[in-house]
């Protein structure tokens, strides 16, 4: 299909690990990218990876790229009430962006 | 993220007003964008802007009326709107339009129709 798919909810505890998890359909697409967005916010840039690298780690951030699956996942260390917020992540599909819905991270104390 | 900004933050509107969001980013980028973001759906890309000529217009209704006088400032002028074009209208910018280049948003007008 031509969705960029994420599933809509995760819910964790503070000082767990959480993983985002998104699937892709361009082969092709070059760079993949992660968002966050918070309440009342538009997107924040978090991080991003081109597609010859299978993995990119950022402070906390950890993304994971199988071109194979075309499955792309970002895992938050130490997840904080803070990182409370929707992720989507998108493609560049031809000089577009196609995003995904979105995943609400909520986390609990 | 104060690189691109966006007034109002909110408006309300009737069916039979005009009015324009604005946009403006202090990046030195060259493309620019309209999203719209509704509850429960992936975000709609609108139009996009590079060096200030539309390259891309994706089936947007004509009373969704875009204009880019620079490459800093994007304008979205609004008429006759229907109750579903209530959404979170965002901004964004680019270096250029290129695959590698990231796109860096706005807050959004969050617009509501009465």
């Amino acid at each position: 299909g031509e969705d960029v798919e994420q599933s809509l909810f995760l819910s964790v505890r503070e000082g767990d690990s959480s993983v985002i998890n998104c699937t892709y359909t361009d082969s092709s697409s070059t760079y993949l990218y992660w968002y966050k967005q918070e309440p009342g916010a538009g997107l924040q840039l978090l991080t991003y990876i081109f597609s010859n690298m299978d993995m990119k780690q950022d402070q906390r951030l950890t993304v994971l790229l199988n071109k194979k699956d075309k499955h792309l996942s970002l895992r938050i260390a130490d997840t904080q009430t803070g990182d409370s917020a929707i992720y989507f992540c998108a493609e560049s599909r031809r000089g577009k962006l196609i995003f995904g819905q979105g995943t609400e991270l909520s986390v609990k104390p | 993220e104060t690189g691109v900004t966006q007034t109002p933050r909110h408006l309300v509107m009737g069916m039979t007003n005009k009015k324009s969001l604005k946009c403006e980013q202090h990046l030195g980028h060259n493309a620019m964008y309209w999203y719209k973001q509704s509850a429960k759906k992936p975000l709609e890309l609108m139009f996009v802007y590079s060096l200030e000529e539309r390259v891309e217009n994706n089936s947007v209704p004509s009373r969704f009326s875009p204009e880019c006088p620079n490459s800093s400032h994007l304008f979205l002028h609004l008429h006759t709107l229907q109750p579903e074009d209530s959404a979170l209208y965002l901004c964004a910018s680019s270096l250029t339009t290129g695959n590698n280049q990231p796109q860096h948003f706005g807050d959004g007008t969050r617009l509501s129709i009465l």
